[in-house]
């Protein structure tokens, strides 16, 4: 298993708080992604990294934030949670060799449920 | 209309049935993924495949570029293989892949 871990793994927070969710990993990979997960429209990517301190906007990024300040963390910051950003969020890796594109390696999953 | 859309959303099988789960999309692609999801939540990738097909185990992946479609298929279906079965294209951005995902197929396989 590609060497992602998440954290936290659950966390419950209430409206106007903020959050950071962090994403590490372990096998230089250049690449790292945000996603969150909902019944109903399944995954989405909320912001991507293409190396420490490039990051972009995916296709649902209102209400986030990102950092990438060096090669192996990727913070996701909510900088005021609202109960609709209750989800499932997932990091993702990927190496970014050359040509068509590389696998992405997922992490195991945030659960953050905002009251 | 969705970029990426799977069929069927569920499917119900018996033990060592052929399972086929299938892929449209509707724009140009660098790639197509195939994931993997079990209850529980982990997301593990299973094929990426750019032309042609590809084998694994008893998984096979397979794409048509000219008809932007593509295929799961199981052999010899085993209850282990019971999970959440997600297509996913990708778009290559600054050589990050941006995916797209399709809604994802629930597979039960009955012993």
């Amino acid at each position: 298993d590609a060497g992602i871990t998440q954290s936290p793994r659950h966390k419950v927070t209430e409206t106007g708080t903020p959050v950071t969710l962090r994403c590490h990993q372990t096998e230089n990979h250049r690449y790292m992604y945000w996603y969150r997960q909902d019944p109903g429209h399944g995954l989405r990517l909320i912001h991507y990294s293409y190396g420490v301190k490039d990051t972009d906007k995916g296709e649902v990024s209102d209400g986030y934030s990102v950092s990438r300040s060096k090669t192996e963390d990727f913070l996701l910051t909510l900088e005021s949670a609202t109960s609709s950003q209750t989800s499932v969020y997932f990091c993702a890796i990927s190496e970014g060799l050359a040509g068509i594109g590389n696998t992405q390696y997922f992490g195991p999953g945030t659960r953050l449920t905002v009251l | 209309k969705n970029e990426v859309e799977q069929s069927p959303q569920n499917l119900t099988a018996q033990e060592g049935e052929f399972i086929t789960i299938n892929c449209s999309y509707s724009v140009g692609i660098s790639a197509l993924h195939w994931l993997q999801q079990h209850p529980g939540g982990g997301i593990v990738s299973l094929f990426m495949l750019s032309s042609g097909k590809k084998k694994h185990g008893r998984l096979i992946a397979t794409i048509n570029i000219q008809e932007k479609h593509s295929s799961l298929h199981i052999t010899a279906s085993h209850p282990r293989d019971s999970a959440v079965y997600i297509c996913a294209v990708s778009h290559l951005i600054q050589g990050a892949q941006k995916l797209v995902f399709g809604q994802g197929t629930r597979l039960t396989i009955n012993p």
